[in-house]
C-alpha cells in the first residue's frame, strides 16, 4: 500500500516568506507526527496529532510554527516569517496505534526547506 | 527527559565482516528502543525495535540489536556486512512511563560505510 507522502519534496524560499508543507499519512493511521532534521543531526520532534487535535506540540520552536490536521488525515505544517535557521528537512510520520506498545512510526521522504 | 547517544559519527567495515553501531540511552521509565536507517534523499526506514522480552531483537535485512539494561545500551549488529548496508543509522527511544508520550527521541546518527 501507499506510504506516507510529503509535498513538495523541495522548497526554496526567501527569508521572511510564508511556507506550507503538506503530509499525507498512511490511510487509517490516526496519529501523525512532524519532525525536523537539521544537517548532521537526528530528527527532532515538533508536534504530534491524535486525530484532528494536537496532543503534544512541545517541540515547536516558536510561534512562527503552526500545524493543522482539520479532518484527521492530511496535515499542513505552516511556517511564518521564515528565517535561514529554519532550513532543514521536515519529516512527517504516521502510526496506527498511538499509546500502545506496538506504535511503530512510518516516515515519509521529507521536504527539504531552504531559506535564502 | 529521554536522550540517546550515538558515540560514533562514522563506522567503517569491510564487506563480509561483522558490524556494530553503538547506541546508549537515558530514560526515567522503561524504554522502547528503535533503529532506523536513512538512505540518501529518502525517508527513515524502520529496522527493528525492542519493547520487552528477549534481549536480542532481530529485524530487517539481517540486522539485530542487543538490549542491555545494566549498560543502558542497544547496539545494532550484523554478522556479515554488505556494501548495500552503507547508509545513515539512527537509534531512537520512547519513554513509556513518564509522559514521553508517543514522540521519538533520536540520536545524532552514525554513518556506516561498508567497503569491498
Amino acid at each position: 500500500g501507499a506510504g506516507v507522502s510529503q509535498t513538495p519534496s523541495n522548497k526554496v524560499t526567501e527569508k521572511g516568506k510564508y511556507v506550507e508543507l503538506r503530509c499525507d499519512p498512511i490511510s487509517g493511521h490516526t496519529a501523525l507526527y512532524w519532525y525536523r532534521q537539521s544537517l548532521g543531526q537526528g530528527p527532532e520532534f515538533l508536534i504530534y496529532f491524535q486525530g484532528t487535535g494536537a496532543a503534544d506540540d512541545s517541540g515547536l520552536p516558536n510561534d512562527r510554527f503552526f500545524a493543522v490536521r482539520p479532518e484527521g488525515s492530511v496535515s499542513t505544517l505552516k511556517i511564518q516569517r521564515t528565517e535561514r535557521g529554519d532550513s532543514a528537512v521536515y519529516l512527517c510520520a504516521s502510526s496506527l496505534k498511538p499509546g500502545t506498545v506496538d506504535n511503530e512510526q512510518f516516515f515519509g521522504p521529507g521536504t527539504r526547506l531552504t531559506v535564502l | 527527559a529521554q536522550s540517546v547517544a550515538q558515540p560514533e559519527d562514522q563506522v567503517n567495515v569491510a564487506e563480509g565482516n561483522p558490524l556494530t553501531v553503538k547506541c546508549t540511552y537515558s530514560v526515567s521509565g522503561n524504554p522502547y528502543l528503535f533503529w532506523y536507517v536513512q538512505y540518501p534523499n529518502r525517508g527513515l526506514q524502520f529496522l527493528l525495535k525492542y519493547i520487552t522480552g528477549d534481549n536480542l531483537v532481530k529485524g530487517s535485512y539481517g540486522f539485530e540489536a542487543e538490549f542491555n539494561k545494566s549498560q543502558t545500551s542497544f547496539h545494532l549488529k550484523k554478522p556479515s556486512a554488505l556494501v548495500s548496508d552503507s547508509a545513515l543509522y539512527f537509534c531512537a527511544v520512547r519513554d513509556i512511563l513518564t509522559g514521553g508520550g508517543n514522540k521519538l527521541t533520536f540520536g545524532t546518527g552514525t554513518q556506516l560505510k561498508v567497503e569491498l
